[in-house]
């Protein structure tokens, strides 16, 4: 069973660089058969969906955040990340990580989400 | 990009009802149709895929249709553990858009 965890700092300033790692348990980042990637929920409001990234390195991203977003993977660890910079406020949410088929158009596995808070 | 809008917003509705939540798009897409479960706390959970595919393990009142534009999600008869937000998602084409969520409450 395919777990995701992801983990990072609670707390960002402003203007900063939010980061934040997703680690895979039961399954490799390596795989062809999988999409892997970054959504996110502000407190109170909906999903966003933010990336994913592809075993060959490929990435794929949502123009709103684009200029800012950068997605990679560490195969050796087994873990994707996430790095938004010059955080704002808005940027204050909970940041799930999530895998999707290759072939497939849903996110079937979830991380348990991660509250980042940005603020000085 | 593809505006996904979900009706309604809102909903209050007792156990045992039928409920049904539209889920429109601003493109016509080809069925990569997604619908999710959220509680409170909770990461969200994947219900339908491909319009009206089951994910394993989720109870048969679940059903989705739809096609090109407009999608549903049905709960034939609705159980206390139902009562949560639901969203849809089109994976057809970059960015991976959802819809802004509906609330499903006990009346």
């Amino acid at each position: 069973q395919v777990q995701l965890q992801e983990s990072g700092p609670g707390l960002v300033k402003p203007s900063e660089t939010l980061s934040l790692t997703c680690t895979v348990s039961g399954d490799s980042i390596n795989s062809s058969s999988y999409f892997w990637g970054w959504i996110r929920q502000p407190p109170g409001k909906g999903l966003e969906w933010i990336g994913s990234i592809y075993y060959t390195g490929s990435t794929y991203y949502n123009p709103s955040l684009k200029s800012r977003v950068t997605i990679s993977g560490d195969p050796s660890k087994n873990q994707f990340s996430l790095k938004l910079s010059s955080a704002t406020a808005a940027d204050t949410a909970v940041y799930y990580c999530a895998r999707r088929p290759y072939s497939g158009g849903y996110f079937a596995y979830w991380g348990q989400g991660t509250l980042v808070t940005v603020s000085s | 990009d593809i505006q996904l809008t979900q009706s309604p917003s809102f909903l209050s509705a007792s156990v045992g009802d039928r409920v049904t939540i539209t889920c429109r798009t601003s493109q016509g897409i080809s069925g990569y149709l997604a619908w999710y479960q959220q509680k409170p706390g909770k990461a969200p959970n994947l219900l339908i895929y491909a319009t009206s595919t089951l994910q394993s393990g989720v109870p048969s009142r679940f059903g989705g249709s739809g096609s090109w534009t407009e999608f549903t999600l049905t709960i034939s008869s609705l159980q206390p553990e139902d009562f949560a937000t639901y969203y849809c998602q089109q994976l057809n084409s970059y960015p991976h858009t959802f819809g802004q969520g509906t609330r499903l409450e006990i009346k």
